[in-house]
C-alpha cells in the first residue's frame, strides 16, 4: 500500500490549546494537501503545499514540509470546539507515475470544550 | 466555485440488489473522478479513476464487475454497485479533478450505502 501514516491517530486537547498532527509518506510528490472530515460527512480542502515549499500559512493553519524526510506536519493555533473532527493528509504524485490522491491514515481530534 | 454534488447521501438496499450512485460537477468539467471507499474510522481507500469517455481504471482488488464506474459526460460519473451484499455497506465518496490543476480536487459529500 502507498498509504502514508498519520499520528497521532487520536487526539483530545482542550479548547484553546494547539493542535499538531503529522504526516508521512512514501514516493516522490508533486503537493501534499491536507483535509478535514467531519464524522459521516464528505471532505473538506484546507491547504496544499508544493513540494518546493517548506511551510504555508492559512489562517489558523500551519502547514510544514519535509522532502528530504518525506514529512509534513499540520498545526492548527488556538483550537475550537469546530475544529473536532478527522484529519487526512493526502499526497499528489502525478508526474511521478501516479495521477491521483493517496489519503494518510487520518487523526482523529477532539476539542474539549 | 468547484461544487461536487453527490447523490443520495444515505441508501438502504436489500442484499442482491443494485445501487446507483451519481457524481456530478455543477460548475467546471471534470477530467477525472475518483470514487473512494471508506470504512468507519478508517482513511480512504482509492477504488477506481475514470476519465470522461474512456474505461475506468481499478485499483488492485476493486472487482470492477461489482463495482461499475461509468464517466458519461465532463460532469457525471456514476458508480453501481451489483448485486450489493452486506460487506458493500460503506461511506463511498467521489471526487472531481479539474484539467491538470495541482489543486483540483473536489470532493462530493459521500454516501452512506447499508445492505441489509
Amino acid at each position: 500500500s502507498q498509504q502514508g501514516e498519520e499520528d497521532p491517530q487520536a487526539l483530545s486537547i482542550q479548547e484553546g490549546e494547539n493542535a499538531t498532527m503529522n504526516c508521512s509518506y512514501k514516493t516522490s510528490i508533486n503537493n501534499l494537501q491536507w483535509y478535514r472530515q467531519n464524522s459521516g460527512r464528505g471532505l473538506v480542502h484546507l491547504i496544499l503545499i508544493r513540494s518546493n515549499e517548506r511551510e504555508k500559512h492559512s489562517g489558523r493553519l500551519r502547514v510544514t514540509l519535509d522532502t528530504s524526510k518525506k514529512s509534513s506536519s499540520l498545526l492548527i493555533t488556538a483550537s475550537r470546539a469546530a475544529d473536532t473532527a478527522s484529519y487526512f493528509c493526502a499526497t499528489d504524485a502525478s508526474g511521478f507515475g501516479n495521477e491521483k490522491l493517496t489519503f494518510g491514515t487520518g487523526t482523529r481530534l477532539t476539542i474539549i470544550p | 466555485g468547484a461544487v461536487v454534488s453527490q447523490h443520495p447521501s444515505w441508501v438502504i438496499c436489500k442484499s442482491g440488489t443494485s445501487v446507483k450512485i451519481e457524481c456530478r460537477s455543477l460548475d467546471f468539467q471534470a477530467t477525472t473522478m475518483f470514487w473512494y471507499r471508506q470504512f468507519p474510522k478508517k482513511s480512504l481507500m482509492l477504488m477506481a479513476t475514470s476519465n470522461e469517455g474512456s474505461k475506468a481504471t481499478y485499483e488492485q482488488g476493486v472487482e470492477k464487475d461489482k463495482f461499475l464506474i461509468n464517466h458519461a459526460s465532463l460532469t457525471l460519473s456514476t458508480l453501481t454497485v451489483t448485486s450489493a451484499h452486506p460487506e458493500d455497506s460503506s461511506f463511498y465518496i467521489c471526487s472531481a479533478r479539474r484539467g491538470k490543476l495541482l489543486h483540483g480536487y473536489t470532493f462530493g459529500s459521500g454516501t452512506r450505502l447499508t445492505v441489509v
